[in-house]
This record gives C-alpha cells, sequence and structure tokens, in this order.
C-alpha cells in the first residue's frame, strides 16, 4: 500500500507564506505522479486547487501555487489569509492511475 | 451548473448492505471518469473506487475489493456505490467526484459533490 506523506500540521502569520509538502517517502515525487491539491473546511466538501503540479483550478486566488520541491510535490499560500486556515490534501496518481491521497495538513494561521 | 448530488446513505448494522447513487447536472456525464472518494469521522480523505468512462475499466482501493461494486448509468446521468458485508470501519462521509484529465496528460478531481453519510453500527 503507497503511503503519501504530508506534514500533519502547520502555522503561519497572516500575511505570510507557508509551503506544504506531498512525499513518497524514500522515492521522488515527479510531474508524472500528477500531483494536485484540494481544500476542506470542516464539514464541507473539498474544492480543487492545483492539479498537474502548478495548474490553479478555475477561481483560485494566485496566492496559491504548486511546484516540486526536492523530491516532493508542494503546495506554497503566499500572503496567507484567516480563511486560508483549514486541511489541505494531496493526491498522487501511482503507475496504474490509482490516485492515492496524502494523509492532510491542518493549516493554522495565526 | 455543474453539480454532483450523492444520496443513500444512512445507518447500518454490521455485515449489511447499502447503495449510494450520485446524480450528475450540468455536464456530459458520459464524458468522465467518475470516482468515489470517503472520509471517516475526524481522518482524512481515502480514494475508494474508480470507473472508466463507458463502465469497461474499474478499480478499487484494497479495503474494498470483494464488498463494494462501482457502476454508472450514463442515460440517466448516475453513478452507484453497491456496499456489501459493511464494516464499522466503513463509516464515513463518501462523496461522488468527477475525474478529469489536464490537456497535458494529468488526471485530477474537478468536481465534488457534497457526501453523504454512512454509519455502520449495530
Amino acid at each position: 500500500q503507497t503511503v503519501v506523506t504530508q506534514e500533519p500540521s502547520f502555522s503561519v502569520s497572516p500575511g505570510g507564506t507557508v509551503t506544504l509538502t506531498c512525499g513518497l517517502g524514500s522515492a521522488s515525487v515527479s510531474t508524472g505522479h500528477y500531483p494536485s491539491w484540494y481544500q476542506q473546511t470542516p464539514g464541507q466538501a473539498p474544492r480543487t486547487l492545483i492539479y498537474s503540479t502548478n495548474i490553479r483550478s478555475s477561481g483560485v486566488p494566485d496566492r496559491f501555487s504548486g511546484s516540486i520541491l526536492g523530491n516532493k510535490a508542494a503546495l506554497t499560500i503566499t500572503g496567507a489569509q484567516a480563511d486560508d486556515e483549514c486541511d489541505y490534501y494531496c493526491v498522487l496518481y501511482m503507475g496504474v492511475g490509482t490516485p492515492v491521497f496524502g494523509g492532510g495538513t491542518k493549516l493554522t494561521v495565526l | 451548473e455543474v453539480q454532483l448530488v450523492e444520496s443513500g446513505g444512512g445507518l447500518v448494522q454490521p455485515g449489511g448492505s447499502l447503495r449510494l447513487s450520485c446524480v450528475a447536472s450540468g455536464f456530459t456525464f458520459s464524458s468522465h471518469w467518475m470516482h468515489w472518494v470517503r472520509q471517516a469521522p475526524g481522518k482524512g480523505l481515502e480514494w475508494v473506487a474508480k470507473i472508466k468512462q463507458d463502465g469497461s475499466d474499474k478499480d478499487y482501493v484494497d479495503s474494498v475489493k470483494g464488498r463494494f461494486t462501482i457502476s454508472r448509468d450514463d442515460a440517466n446521468n448516475s453513478l452507484y456505490l453497491q456496499m456489501n458485508n459493511l464494516r464499522v470501519e466503513d463509516t464515513a462521509v463518501y462523496y461522488c467526484a468527477r475525474g478529469s484529465r489536464s490537456p497535458g496528460g494529468s488526471s485530477y478531481f474537478d468536481v465534488w459533490g457534497r457526501g453523504t453519510l454512512v454509519t455502520v453500527s449495530s
């Protein structure tokens, strides 16, 4: 069973910049894993933020950006706002086209 | 408006069965892979199953193989998840999600339903 790793929690100051990561243990994440990122407020359905590593979904502000940093996929939030405080999930596609979610990162803005 | 609406959740005893439905509107349902994703209370998201546009290809997470069956009815823009031999650990909100492909070929989920709660308990 493939394990996709994310930081369980992260904290950022209002207006600050934070980078959340999405890894595969000792293996490297590449664009071929089609990294995507989803935002979820408690009690709500997920919202698609980023797909294909770095393409913002429609309506997503440009302070959200995706990349590959070292051997991980990354989601960077620039100029964090109070309503960015929620859970963030990455998804990587494995060899046979099976998507695997990371465990999620709970972001606190304070 | 592009929309997915799930239904069919409820309380069921361990070993019981339940059939979830997801009705799509606002897009050409038959053109998309469709997925079920679940979230146990207080836990993260977990991909459960997917089905190809014509229903010819299906896949499941290991924990539900042999118990859950995904299907679709393109004439009625509907996605289903038949869940048999349910276990306490299947308790979760089940989301229907549309699969899409970027021009570069990347797969991702781009439309989500609001979910339906399945509770497995005696």
